[in-house]
């Protein structure tokens, strides 16, 4: 089992559509969680991190975590063309350590 | 444009040369990070500095060695790379915390596109 999974995509959306992107982790002492976009050929970019169970708001984003399910997931509300990029989902481990997921492929079709 | 600055973006080396990346950070982070990133993987964690100390290696090869010569400023030396060594090379830094599980974002680099000829 990977320690952080996620659905490789590619997941296509309309724009103006809702995205969502999901992550399930296996560390269950793991206590933060990243979401990151990377654009091609560019470096990650943080978007997200949320710490405690529930939602997080941030303009159109918003994370939602689930420790009892293990689960972290990212939703973009009005989804723009320029969204379309990779998800990376991460959990913090021991020691400062960050583990990623594979990373959703999002497209946002205009 | 990143808090985080890494220089060159991007070198092509021999197999026989040295070379150094450079990173450095200017927000106060006292934690950075080395990460490579092979084409359509994630970022794979190579080394990390906490308050100037090495505290993680992943047992990288020793042709590839860290140097954190101060708060701000973290290098990469590189010598006789292989060609699977081609890859994006990332630096990261964030605000340390001694506790056992860190709660603090790592921001990225723009990144060193490295290619062993």
């Amino acid at each position: 089992q990977k320690e952080v999974e996620q659905n490789s995509g590619p997941l296509s959306v309309p724009e103006g559509a809702i995205a969502s992107l999901n992550c399930t982790y296996s560390d269950r002492v793991s206590q933060s969680f990243f979401w990151y976009r990377q654009y091609s050929g560019k470096s990650p970019e943080l978007i997200m991190s949320i710490y405690s169970n529930g939602d997080k708001e941030d303009g159109r984003f918003t994370a939602q975590l689930n420790k009892a399910s293990q689960y972290v997931s990212l939703l973009i509300r009005d989804s723009q063309p320029s969204d379309s990029a990779t998800y990376l989902c991460a959990v913090k481990r021991y020691g400062n350590k960050l583990v990623f997921g594979a990373g959703t492929i999002l497209r946002v079709k205009s | 444009d990143t808090e985080v600055t890494q220089t060159p973006k991007h070198l092509v080396m021999g197999m026989t040369n040295k070379k150094s990346l450079k990173c450095e950070q200017h927000m106060g982070h006292r934690a950075m990070y080395w990460y490579k990133q092979k084409a359509k993987k994630p970022p794979e964690l190579m080394f990390v500095y906490s308050y100037e100390k090495l505290s993680i290696n992943e047992s990288v090869p020793s042709r590839f060695s860290p140097e954190c010569p101060n708060s701000s400023l973290l290098n990469l030396h590189l010598h006789a790379l292989q060609p699977e060594d081609s890859a994006l090379y990332l630096c990261a830094s964030s605000q340390a915390d001694r506790g056992d599980y860190s709660n603090q974002p790592q921001h990225f680099g723009d990144g060193t596109r490295l290619s062993i000829l």
